[in-house]
């Protein structure tokens, strides 16, 4: 079976920098994707990774590791409206998405 | 604007009753997925399909059943409803290449079995 692991909980303060981790081991490896997921909402696609390195987009980036089967998401300049989950998801080698617990972030003023 | 809905968005229903949960995408995607989200388990697919008249089963497709009779729906039939499977259900589509397009998804059915 797929194993992606990612912390419960993380809280952290207006303005500041998160870091979400997130290891996987899957049946092949097709690019890694992170989700933001409001409270009651629809997951919504952040970032997609499938070679490694850095992918930036505003003030959210994606890493990926593919050798350390090993992703982090990294979150600037925190707004309150960043309390969200975050989910990990790996797209396998039958092209199917599995999906971490997810990561609930809290952002305090 | 294209999208994908669900419905009904909130639905109470009785043991052993059969349910259909409805999805419908605008967007004229070639592949369309059923997931359940649960407390500490994140989310887990049903049931999924690349194209008309195309199903597959998913990591937990037992007590689910999908039919694609069209390109825009793919409606989920609890056959049997049982207290385990109360939980929010998400339908999600990508456009056509499975092995690298994303995956949107709808706004999800909670969905309660009593």
């Amino acid at each position: 079976g797929q194993n992606i692991d990612q912390p419960t909980e993380m809280t952290a303060t207006e303005g500041a920098i998160v870091q979400i981790n997130c290891t996987y081991q899957t049946s092949g490896f097709n690019g890694l994707f992170w989700y933001q997921q409001h409270a009651g909402e629809a997951p919504t696609f952040l970032s997609y990774n499938v070679l490694d390195g850095l992918e930036e987009k505003g003030r959210f980036s994606s890493f990926l590791s593919r050798s350390k089967g090993y992703s982090y998401l990294l979150l600037k300049e925190l707004q309150m409206k960043d309390s969200a989950s975050y989910l990990c998801a790996v797209r396998d080698g039958d092209y199917k998405l599995s999906f971490g617990a997810g990561t609930t972030v809290t952002v305090r003023a | 604007d294209a999208e994908i809905t669900q419905s009904p968005r909130h639905k109470i229903t009785e043991t052993g009753r059969q349910v259909t949960l409805a999805c419908h995408q605008t967007w004229n995607h070639n592949n369309m997925f059923w997931y359940r989200q649960d407390l500490g388990h994140g989310l887990r697919l049903i049931h999924y399909s690349y194209g008309v008249q195309d199903t597959n089963k998913g990591e937990v497709s037992d007590g689910y059943s999908v039919s694609r009779s069209n390109t825009e729906d793919l409606p989920l039939t609890l056959e049997s409803a049982a207290s385990s499977q109360t939980s929010v259900y998400f339908c999600a589509s990508s456009e056509r290449d499975p092995s690298t397009d994303t995956q949107y998804f709808g706004p999800g059915t909670r969905l309660t079995v009593l």
